[in-house]
């Protein structure tokens, strides 16, 4: 059964920094572009990165690039989203997700909360 | 980046109706190759989204044949032939023709 995890959300001040993992398991990660998506408290759905199966293709939303970093670790079946700088804005459940093709999506973790808050 | 439309926003259904969402895009969603990238989602409440649909009109494994999905070009439409009660939450239509993937806006749909 394909499986993502997300961890590593919470709060945090602005101006602070927080690293997000994806755990994925049931399939090969290596195979795959790989996404975060977040929504904001009663909002809608935000594309905010992507990277591809070798991890050398990255792209990001313009509200976070030079912010975010996306990485992955193939061998660990894991999936990063480093978020520096963060500000109110980026308070929003994250998720990963798979890309079957053409980012149509079909897998999503539970989702991980980070609040920025003083 | 690609605006996406959706309307309505909020649709509430009688048990065993049909249902329609729409959705335009600000660009052309056809490739090069034929096929168009549009694809839709549903985020039931206190959930993670899932896929329905992928390019236009192809059902998701698993996604019952009361959904379907038409259209090309810019403008595409989402249907439920008979709405059940486990077809309540938020629908979201997607483009992948472009980088960044961006979503619509989201249509709530609840059961009469």
């Amino acid at each position: 059964e394909v499986q993502l995890v997300e961890s590593g959300g919470g709060l945090v001040q602005p101006g602070g920094s927080l690293r997000l993992s994806c755990a994925a398991s049931g399939f090969t990660l290596s195979n795959f572009w790989m996404y975060w998506v977040r929504q904001a408290p009663g909002k809608g759905l935000l594309w905010v990165s992507r990277i591809n199966p070798d991890g050398r293709i990255t792209d990001y939303a313009d509200s976070v690039k030079g912010r975010f970093t996306i990485s992955r670790d193939n061998a660990k079946n894991t999936l990063f989203l480093q978020m520096n700088s963060l500000t109110a804005d980026d308070t929003a459940v994250y998720f990963c997700a798979r890309d079957m093709r053409w980012q149509a999506l079909d897998s999503w973790g539970q989702g991980t909360l980070v609040t920025v808050s003083s | 980046d690609v605006v996406m439309t959706q309307t309505p926003l909020s649709l509430s259904v009688t048990p065993g109706q049909p249902a329609s969402i729409s959705c335009q895009s600000s660009q052309s969603l056809l490739h090069s190759n034929g096929k168009t990238y549009l694809h839709w989602y549903l985020q039931k409440p206190g959930q993670s989204p899932q896929l329905l649909i992928y390019e236009v009109s192809s059902r998701f494994s698993g996604v019952s044949d009361r959904f379907s999905g038409s259209g090309s070009g810019t403008d595409f439409t989402l249907k439920i032939s008979r709405v059940e009660a486990e077809d309540v939450g938020v629908y979201y239509c997607m483009q992948g023709r472009h980088v960044p993937g961006t979503f619509g806006q989201g249509t709530k749909v609840e059961i009469k």
